[in-house]
């Protein structure tokens, strides 16, 4: 059982077009993360989200977090070619005991020129 | 600031063979994160050491072990292994109590 379900799995768009990806879950989470991996690479953390209905932007990247905790959205703009890669969600169900990170299976996002 | 290093970056085993991998943190990182990634399953959460102790667990069987050290350097072991092994396995570094993960570029494992 996944707990938390991104979607979709694979976009392939042209140059300048926008996108959206969904992470839901049916968890409540402490916060929810947002990566970025290139082949043969780490993933990288671009941004965090802690409190219900928070949006933040990174220049052409925005995020939402859902009220509930539960869900969050990444909409990117006017994508471009350096854009493409593997974009995951996680979702930090923060205990006593310390973080523990859930990841969703992933967007693979091409970006063609 | 150096990043978190994980070696061998890529290996070869064969099934019922046993594997080690090495991780360094961040320097200041106390925590210490392990997932196992691969094209069906996605990243999932082997486990996390903080000061030297298991603090959280995945559902992976027995075969997979880690240890940290007093300097935070990790390693994680996995024993016997099964064609179904072979991943990409990453370790990552955080702060304490920030959940923030900073990974490393992972060490390949094949398994023939």
């Amino acid at each position: 059982t996944q707990l938390l379900e991104q979607s979709p799995q694979f976009l392939s768009i042209q140059e300048g077009e926008n996108l959206t990806v969904y992470c839901n879950s049916s968890s409540v989470f402490s916060s929810l993360q947002w990566y970025r991996q290139e082949p043969g690479e780490g993933p990288v953390l671009l941004v965090t989200v802690v409190t219900g209905g928070e949006v933040k932007k990174l220049k052409r990247l925005t995020f939402q977090f859902g009220d509930a905790r539960k869900d969050s959205s990444l909409h990117i703009t006017a994508a471009q070619p350096g854009d493409t890669g593997l974009y995951l969600c996680a979702g930090d169900l923060r205990n006593n005991q310390g973080g523990k990170l859930i990841f969703g299976q992933g967007t693979e996002l091409s970006v063609k020129p | 600031k150096a990043g978190v290093t994980q070696t061998p970056r890529y290996l070869i085993k064969t099934r019922g063979q046993q594997v080690t991998l090495s991780c360094s943190p961040i320097s200041g990182h106390r925590s210490v994160s392990w997932y196992q990634q691969t094209p069906g399953q996605g990243l999932q959460f082997l486990f996390e050491y903080f000061s030297e102790t298991q603090r959280n667990k995945g559902n992976f069987p027995g075969r997979f072990s880690g240890r940290q050290f007093s300097n935070s350097r990790s390693e994680m072991n996995v024993s016997t292994l099964e064609l179904g092994d072979s991943a990409l396995y990453l370790c990552a570094s955080s702060r304490e109590n920030t959940g923030e993960l900073f990974f490393g570029e992972g060490s390949r494992l094949t398994v023939l």
